[in-house]
């Protein structure tokens, strides 16, 4: 079974700090991403990587970065930590190439800033 | 690019009723759409997919979809509910061209005994 396991379930923090989302897929999958899902608005990209080292801007990439040193794990980090990024955050990861390859979600950081 | 709407974000219903959970889609270029599900405290689990061939498919638990190109549609329907049916629903598109999906803004399906 695939398998994407994000470091934390919940998480709180105070506006300014310094954030780190970790997530980690254990199928040797080159593809993973990062999103973001709030009521009313579903899921939105907020980075991806396609290999170690390289990433590319989704959709709402403001106010975070990302780090892939390793192809199993995937970093999401907040620089300073702001209320309006309370929400929860889904990773996923998938093979690339092909017609097409399912993604697998990890369970999700909700992630509470004060 | 593509986007995506589900047009109901609440869908109640009594356990073993039928049910129908509506997406449309926007796209300049062909796609792949998929449906997505949410149970409580989890992750996303893919339910089904259309890639092409036959419009109407067949996923887990029961639930199938029928891709109507025409209508730019992608519904989601069960002939029978349960209770543990109950979750939110997402529905997807993406390029065939890519791996980015982008979803839409999620029905919650509460199914009542």
């Amino acid at each position: 079974d695939v398998k994407v396991t994000q470091s934390s379930r919940y998480l709180v923090k105070r506006t300014g700090e310094k954030v780190f989302l970790e997530c980690v897929q254990d199928m040797d999958h080159e593809n993973m991403f990062w999103y973001r899902q709030d009521p009313g608005l579903g899921l939105r990209l907020i980075y991806f990587s396609y290999d170690v080292k390289m990433k590319e801007k989704g959709d709402i990439p403001e106010g975070y970065s990302v780090s892939r040193e390793k192809k199993e794990r995937f970093s999401l980090i907040l620089e300073s930590a702001s209320t309006n990024q309370t929400s929860m955050y889904l990773c996923a990861s998938n093979l690339a190439g092909g017609t097409y390859n399912e993604q697998f979600f990890g369970p999700g950081t909700r992630l509470t800033v004060l | 690019a593509q986007s995506v709407t589900q047009l109901d974000s609440q869908v109640p219903v009594f356990e073993e009723a039928p049910v129908e959970l509506r997406c449309n889609y926007s796209s300049s270029v062909s796609v792949y759409l998929f449906w997505y599900v949410q149970y409580p405290n989890q992750g996303l689990q893919l339910l089904l997919k259309y890639l092409s061939g036959s419009t109407l498919v067949k996923g887990i638990n029961g639930f199938e979809a029928e891709f109507n190109k025409s209508q730019t549609s992608f519904h989601l329907r069960k002939p029978s509910v349960h209770i543990s049916d109950t979750a939110e629903y997402f529905c997807a598109v993406s390029g065939i061209s890519g791996s980015r999906l982008t979803f839409g803004e999620g029905t919650q399906l509460t199914v009542n005994p």
